[in-house]
C-alpha cells in the first residue's frame, strides 16, 4: 500500500455538484501535488504545495480549487465540473519541491462526471 | 519534438525474459530520472531514481542513464507476470524553479507464463 492516501476511491457526480478529493501524508513530506491522469497517458500536473502555500498553478479552471489546510493533508474541492474532466486524479508529496526529491503518489481518485 | 520520447509499445515477453524499456529526452538540463510503475486503477509507484550516468541496481531492476546520449533505460531481469504494468520514465526539470517532472507516454509491459 501507498503511503498516500487519498480518499474517495470512486466519485460519480452530476455537473451541478459540489465535492472534494483527499489525500493524506504523513511522511514528513513538505511539498504536494495535483495531477490529473487521462486513460492511456501520463499524468499532467495541476497544482503544487510548498510548505502548506500554493506555488504553482497550472492554468487550471477555476471549478477546481484546491486547498492545504495543513502540512498532512491536501484537498482538491470541485464544482460545476465538465463530462471531459472525468480522469484519475493523483496526489503527490515529495519532501521539497527541489528537484534531488522524488514524487511518490497515491493511487488516486477516479472521477466520473455525469 | 516531444521533450521525453517513449515507445508506448505493448510489449508481450515471455515470463523469465529479460525485458529493455527505454527513453530518449531532448533537454540536457534534465538532472533526475525515474522510473514509475503503473498497475492498472492504481497510482505510480517509484522504482528506481538516479542522478548521475551509469547504472544503478535494485533486485531484478537496473536503471542505466547516458547523459551524453540522452538517453535512460529500465531492465527487469527474470520477468514476472506480476510485472505486467504501464512503466513511466520521468525527469525533473530544473527550469521551473520546483520539482517539475517530465514524463514520458509509458510503455505499456505484459509478461504471459
Amino acid at each position: 500500500d501507498t503511503e498516500v492516501t487519498q480518499t474517495p476511491k470512486h466519485l460519480v457526480m452530476g455537473m451541478t455538484n459540489k465535492k472534494s478529493l483527499k489525500c493524506e501524508q504523513h511522511m514528513g513530506h513538505r511539498a504536494m501535488y495535483w495531477y490529473k491522469q487521462k486513460a492511456k497517458k501520463p499524468p499532467e500536473l495541476m497544482f503544487v504545495y510548498s510548505y502548506e502555500k500554493l506555488s504553482i498553478n497550472e492554468s487550471v479552471p477555476s471549478r477546481f480549487s484546491p486547498e492545504c489546510p495543513n502540512s498532512s493533508l491536501l484537498n482538491l474541492h470541485l464544482h460545476a465540473l465538465q463530462p471531459e474532466d472525468s480522469a484519475l486524479y493523483l496526489c503527490a508529496s515529495s519532501q521539497r519541491t527541489g528537484n534531488n526529491s522524488p514524487l511518490h503518489f497515491g493511487n488516486g481518485t477516479r472521477l466520473t462526471v455525469t | 519534438q516531444k521533450e521525453v520520447e517513449q515507445d508506448p509499445g505493448p510489449l508481450s515477453v515471455p515470463e523469465g525474459a529479460i525485458v529493455s524499456l527505454n527513453c530518449t529526452y531532448s533537454n540536457s538540463a534534465f538532472q533526475y530520472f525515474m522510473w514509475y510503475r503503473q498497475y492498472s486503477r492504481k497510482g505510480p509507484e517509484l522504482l528506481m531514481y538516479t542522478y548521475s550516468s551509469g547504472n544503478k541496481e535494485d533486485g531484478r531492476f537496473t536503471a542505466q542513464v547516458d547523459k551524453s546520449s540522452k538517453y535512460i533505460s529500465l531492465f527487469i531481469r527474470d520477468s514476472q507476470p506480476s510485472d505486467s504494468a504501464t512503466y513511466l520514465c520521468a525527469m525533473s526539470d530544473p527550469s521551473g524553479g520546483y520539482n517539475k517532472l517530465i514524463f514520458g507516454a509509458g510503455t505499456r509491459l505484459a509478461v504471459h507464463p
